[in-house]
């Protein structure tokens, strides 16, 4: 299997721009959670789904976020407008039950 | 609060030489406690995974504690070589019943080994 993919690996947009994360989880995994990552605040949750449903979107920091699940292979995490607070690395994760994968990250830089 | 506590932030250690990394944690009600290495540029890879009745787990040169009293576990790696250089993170699942829990990461300690 080849994992968690993410893509793209680096994204640098300007503010305002729309920005969409793409996430494919490894086959049978029926737990997606995307988490963004900085140096301050560590590894946050944003949200999650099981069964391609959204479980918990607490995370989620604004309405500016949002985030898709359309079928069980493909998972979207999109910001709209971006702001250079949004700079950080996102990861995908997908699990069975405990055991969690992470992809390899999309770099965000918002100038 | 449930909050996961990690020390020391960093750490900078010879080739060849162990190390111990701490975490205590406050989370409950408890249902397992995960290490993961994150290489630079990398996601987190599962190291170890333990539950309430498991005291200690290896993986390789990797040996995790843990002691449900005192809320605290520890990561001890041995003989280090130079790809040990990483962050390492401690994650607690909080208990959900049969749902999957939710995860409360530390910060971690960012291991550096020199040659």
């Amino acid at each position: 299997d080849a994992g968690v993919i993410q893509s793209p690996r680096h994204e640098v947009t300007e503010m305002g721009q729309e920005v969409t994360l793409r996430c494919k989880p490894i086959s049978g995994h029926d737990y997606l959670f995307w988490y963004r990552q900085t140096m301050m605040r560590g590894l946050e949750l944003l949200i999650y789904f099981n069964n391609n449903v959204p479980i918990d979107d607490s995370g989620m920091p604004e309405d500016r976020f949002s985030a898709k699940m359309p079928n069980a292979s493909f998972s979207t995490l999109k910001i709209q407008p971006s702001e250079p607070r949004d700079s950080a690395v996102y990861f995908c994760a997908s699990s069975t039950r405990e055991k969690l994968f992470f992809g390899s990250g999309t770099q965000l830089s918002v100038l | 609060k449930n909050q996961v506590e990690q020390s020391p932030q960093s750490l900078i250690i010879l080739e060849g030489k162990n190390c111990t990394l701490q975490c205590n944690y406050t989370v409950s009600p408890f249902s397992n406690l995960r290490w993961y290495k994150q290489d630079t540029g990398r996601g987190p890879v599962s190291l170890t995974i333990m539950t309430f009745s498991e005291n200690t787990k290896s993986n390789g040169r990797y040996t995790a504690t843990l002691d449900a009293d005192t809320k605290q576990s520890s990561l001890h790696i041995t003989a280090s070589q130079l790809s040990d250089s990483a962050s390492y993170i401690c994650v607690v699942s909080a208990n959900r019943g049969s749902t999957l829990g939710r995860l409360y990461f530390g910060r971690g300690t960012q291991l550096t080994v020199w040659p």
